[in-house]
């Protein structure tokens, strides 16, 4: 079955310092990967996504994530943290390499992310 | 730009009343997902249509239902409401197509706050 682990309930960091979200599935085949950002009350905002190609990925508001397939891994990170980047955070896959219209996601538990000033 | 369009954006209910909420996805996009956030949890697929068809079921209940109409905005029809109905229902919509199998990113409505008292 295919699944998303976000090991950390929540991160705290200092402004201006790096963040790392971390963030592993399991799916078989090859999977498409996303990160959303959830602000209160709010729907999920597209950050950025891994198809295929390069390992790192870059998406908003400087976002980037690595993926790494040894360790079946996505992490989010961002080099220089900003208190209006506190939000909760939700790696996703979707499982690929199917034809047709199946792209619903499945999300990690989510990690509450708390940038200090 | 057009985002997804969400109402009613909070519904109280009473036990075994029913319930419809209502999604309008961007223009132009041809699949329409359904998702369900409890409490402090991460959303959970419920249902998605392509092109008007159901395309891919998850985690919804018998006692819920959904269609995609003509001009592509999509219904959840919620009967016999049980207080465990509390929840977050997102709307997403996505261009797929049929050949790109989930690579493309959802874009999130801002939700329907339902309580069932």
């Amino acid at each position: 079955a295919q699944s998303v682990a976000q090991p950390e309930d929540q991160v705290n960091v200092a402004e201006g310092n790096p963040l790392t979200v971390k963030c592993t599935y399991s799916v078989s085949g090859n999977p498409y990967l996303f990160w959303y950002v959830q602000y209160p009350n709010r729907g999920l905002q597209f950050l950025l996504k891994y198809i295929t190609g390069d390992n790192l990925v870059k998406g908003s508001y400087g976002f980037e994530a690595e993926f790494n397939k040894s360790q079946t891994s996505f992490h989010l990170k961002k080099p220089s943290a900003l208190v209006s980047d506190s939000a909760l955070y939700f790696c996703a896959v979707s499982p690929g390499d199917y034809g047709g219209s199946q792209g619903n996601l499945i999300f990690g538990k989510g990690t509450k992310l708390s940038v200090k000033p | 730009a057009a985002g997804v369009i969400q109402s009613p954006r909070h519904l109280i209910k009473e036990k075994r009343e029913t319930a419809t909420l209502k999604c309008y996805p961007i223009p132009r996009h041809d699949t329409v997902y359904w998702y369900q956030q409890g409490p402090g949890q991460d959303p959970q697929f419920l249902i998605s249509f392509y092109e008007k068809m159901q395309s891919d079921k998850g985690s919804i209940p018998d006692r819920f239902s959904a269609q995609q109409f003509s001009d592509y905005h999509s219904e959840l029809n919620m009967s016999s409401l049980e207080l465990g109905d509390s929840a977050l229902y997102f709307c997403a919509s996505s261009l797929q197509g049929w050949a790109s199998a989930g690579g493309n990113e959802q874009f999130f409505g801002p939700g329907t706050r339902l309580t069932v008292l």
